[in-house]
């Protein structure tokens, strides 16, 4: 069975840092791109950033470059998302997730972060 | 950066109707495009992948079709496990961008 868990979550103040983790199992990890995808609450789902096999390739969306990197560690079977300079507007519950193909077909049970003071 | 246009927000349906749901992409992509069910409180679920790709254990009430820049999502015989937000993604380019989300209520 493919399971993805998320952890690292929390409550944090603008401006500080969080680093998000994902263990997956149940399948070879380093053969997959991997995703985080995020919802604020009461919105829909936004698409933060995705990383190639190797990590040789990442993607973000403009909204975190520069202040968000993924990373994954595949001796780990491990993902995951450095955030710094966080904003109120980061609140959201991640998931992470990933790509058989190019589609998103297993996703984690997401991790809260919320950004206040 | 590939713009998602997805109707309806919301609508309301019964048990045993048929529901089409609309995604429009603000460019031409290689049908690489999929549709999620996301329940509440809940992780998103794959449907279906590739426009019209049924995802291994969804039930095949649920279809995709579509091509170029216009995607549907149809629920015949529409079944109270369904009651749900649907959100359509592209995956052709990146950022891989999200519809609004349709709520079937």
């Amino acid at each position: 069975e493919v399971q993805l868990v998320e952890s690292g979550g929390g409550l944090v103040q603008p401006g500080g840092s969080l680093r998000l983790s994902c263990a997956v199992s149940g399948l070879t990890y380093s053969t997959y791109w991997m995703s985080w995808v995020r919802q604020a609450p009461g919105r829909g789902l936004e698409w933060v950033a995705n990383i190639k096999q190797d990590g040789s390739d990442e993607h973000y969306v403009d909204s975190v470059k520069g202040r968000f990197t993924i990373s994954r560690d595949n001796a780990k079977n491990s993902l995951y998302l450095q955030m710094s300079s966080l904003r109120a507007e980061d609140t959201a519950v991640y998931y992470c997730a990933l790509a058989a193909g190019w589609e998103l077909a297993y996703w984690g049970q997401g991790t809260l972060v919320t950004v206040s003071s | 950066d590939i713009q998602m246009t997805q109707s309806p927000s919301s609508l309301s349906a019964s048990v045993g109707d048929r529901v089409t749901i609309t995604c429009r992409t603000s460019q031409t992509i290689n049908n690489y495009l999929n549709w999620y069910q996301q329940k509440p409180g809940r992780a998103p679920k794959l449907l279906i992948h590739d426009a019209s790709s049924l995802q291994s254990g969804v039930p095949s009430r649920f279809s995709g079709s579509g091509s170029g820049t216009d995607f549907t999502l149809t629920i015949s015989n529409l079944q109270a496990e369904d009651f749900a937000t649907y959100y359509c993604q592209q995956s052709d380019s990146a950022p891989l961008t999200f519809g609004g989300g349709t709520k079937v209520e």
